[in-house]
């Protein structure tokens, strides 16, 4: 079965300071990446998805961006955070046959 | 537009007591609907997927229903237990790549 890989756990940076947050794949390949975010008492919101390599969609207009290097490998980045950037981000993947939906661990992000 | 609404926000319950989580979707086209169980500080974790075909799907002592024609879906946990404290979360898929995502209901087990 497919397992996702996300780290940092948690993670405080400074507002204006730039931000990586990497996300791995095992298990499976060819799969659909997705980024959420889930601020407090919230529900999840899609950020981004990714159907393959360099291919990225933008579900919200906002600070951030992703990438996708790799097959197995989804990136989320900032040039400059903000406070409202603060929450817990998740990524997921998604690959047909009977594995469905799984996410990550999440990074628990605090801009101050 | 597509909206997933849970309820009730907030549920305390004592142990070995059960409980019915409601889901209720405005969501086209309709693909399925998982629940999710997210303990604090984690990731969500799929509990049960229905498609628009299936009434009835059981995992352990969760049970999850849909009624495609009310567009209502129900989590029923049987005997609950403390470590069934979390969030549920349930989730509608539509099309290939989009899920639309409830609040989730905040389910504390006292012992």
């Amino acid at each position: 079965s497919q397992t996702i890989h996300q780290w940092p756990a948690t993670l405080v940076q400074p507002v204006g300071s730039p931000l990586s947050l990497e996300c791995t794949v095992e298990g499976t390949s060819n799969p659909n990446l997705y980024w959420y975010r889930q601020a407090a008492g919230r529900g999840l919101q899609l950020l981004f998805y990714s159907v393959g390599i360099g291919q990225i969609s933008s579900e919200v207009p906002q600070n951030l961006s992703a990438s996708r290097p790799q097959d197995r490998q989804f990136i989320l980045s900032s040039k400059k955070l903000l406070l409202s950037d603060s929450g817990f981000y998740l990524c997921a993947c998604y690959q047909q046959g009977g594995y469905g939906y799984t996410f990550g661990s999440g990074t628990r992000l605090t801009v101050v | 537009k597509n909206q997933v609404e849970q309820s009730p926000q907030s549920l305390i319950i004592l142990e070995g007591k059960n409980c019915t989580l409601q889901c209720n979707y405005t969501v086209s086209p309709f693909s399925n609907l998982r629940w999710y169980k997210q303990d604090t500080g984690r990731g969500p974790v799929s509990l049960t997927i229905m498609t628009f075909s299936e009434n009835t799907k059981s995992n352990g002592r969760y049970t999850a229903t849909l009624d495609a024609d009310t567009k209502q879906s129900s989590l029923h946990i049987t005997a609950s237990q403390l470590s069934d404290s979390a969030s549920y979360i349930c989730v509608v898929r539509s099309g290939t790549y989009k899920y639309i995502f409830g609040t989730g209901t905040r389910l504390k087990v006292l012992a």
